[in-house]
């Protein structure tokens, strides 16, 4: 069964408003890192955050990560018209040396 | 400096033919990673090469499905006896090693595979 579940599956906003997507895994992980996905095709790393972090900040990116919970959440503020893509979270398993466990992926759309 | 490349970006075949799909990683990048993403999906985990170790194919679907990694370099992902439902993009990605688990990977642009 899949590690990462996105919730929710499509968000839309306007533009100027924050986005907020979450993430839940299954099993003990190293560290969480979450990525961007234009136009469906390659993938960009945005921000990691380790399992001994509870948040982390990038920009305009916010993460934070709550191992009691296995979840992670992605706040973008202040959106913008470019922020319009799909976003995954990808876990860093214990077990499973370099391998990452991506979800399904949230997409975001935001309104002008 | 230059990103991951993919080729081709593009492939049409027919239904039973074979495929080969061709990834060049960044340089010094020692580890390497094939993914599947079906239409509107995640990515699926195929195969992934470290070093000079032995990759880990858990993530291949069928015996169909190969790859090899030549001089720690470049990779061929090649799919034998193409079906409809081999349709999707393929992505590369490779990474420098890390401690302390999976590290920050760099992804190419892809490849959508088609077969008719």
């Amino acid at each position: 069964s899949q590690q990462g579940e996105e919730d929710p599956q499509a968000l839309s906003i306007q533009e100027g408003e924050n986005a907020t997507m979450n993430c839940s895994y299954k099993t003990s992980i190293n560290n969480l890192q979450w990525y961007r996905q234009n136009s469906g095709r390659g993938l960009v790393h945005l921000i990691l955050i380790r399992s001994n972090e509870r948040e982390k900040h990038s920009g305009r990116l916010r993460v934070t990560l709550d191992t009691s919970k296995k979840s992670s959440s992605l706040l973008i503020t202040a959106s913008r018209a470019a922020d319009t893509a799909s976003y995954f979270c990808a876990t860093g398993l214990i077990q499973g040396a370099q391998k990452l466990v991506f979800g399904q992926g949230t997409r975001l759309t935001i309104n002008p | 400096g230059a990103g991951v490349s993919q080729s081709p970006s593009n492939k049409v075949t027919e239904k039973g033919k074979d495929v080969e799909l061709r990834c060049d990683p960044i340089s010094g990048h020692t580890a390497l990673y094939w993914y599947r993403q079906s239409l509107g999906q995640g990515l699926e985990f195929l195969i992934y090469f470290q070093g000079n170790s032995a990759p880990d194919k858990s993530g291949l679907p069928s015996d169909r499905f190969s790859a090899e990694r030549t001089g720690g370099s470049v990779s061929t992902l090649t799919i034998q006896r193409t079906q409809q439902e081999d349709s999707a993009v393929y992505l590369c990605a490779s990474s420098l090693p890390t401690s302390g688990g999976a590290g920050e990977q760099f992804f190419g642009p892809g490849t959508r595979l088609t077969v008719l």
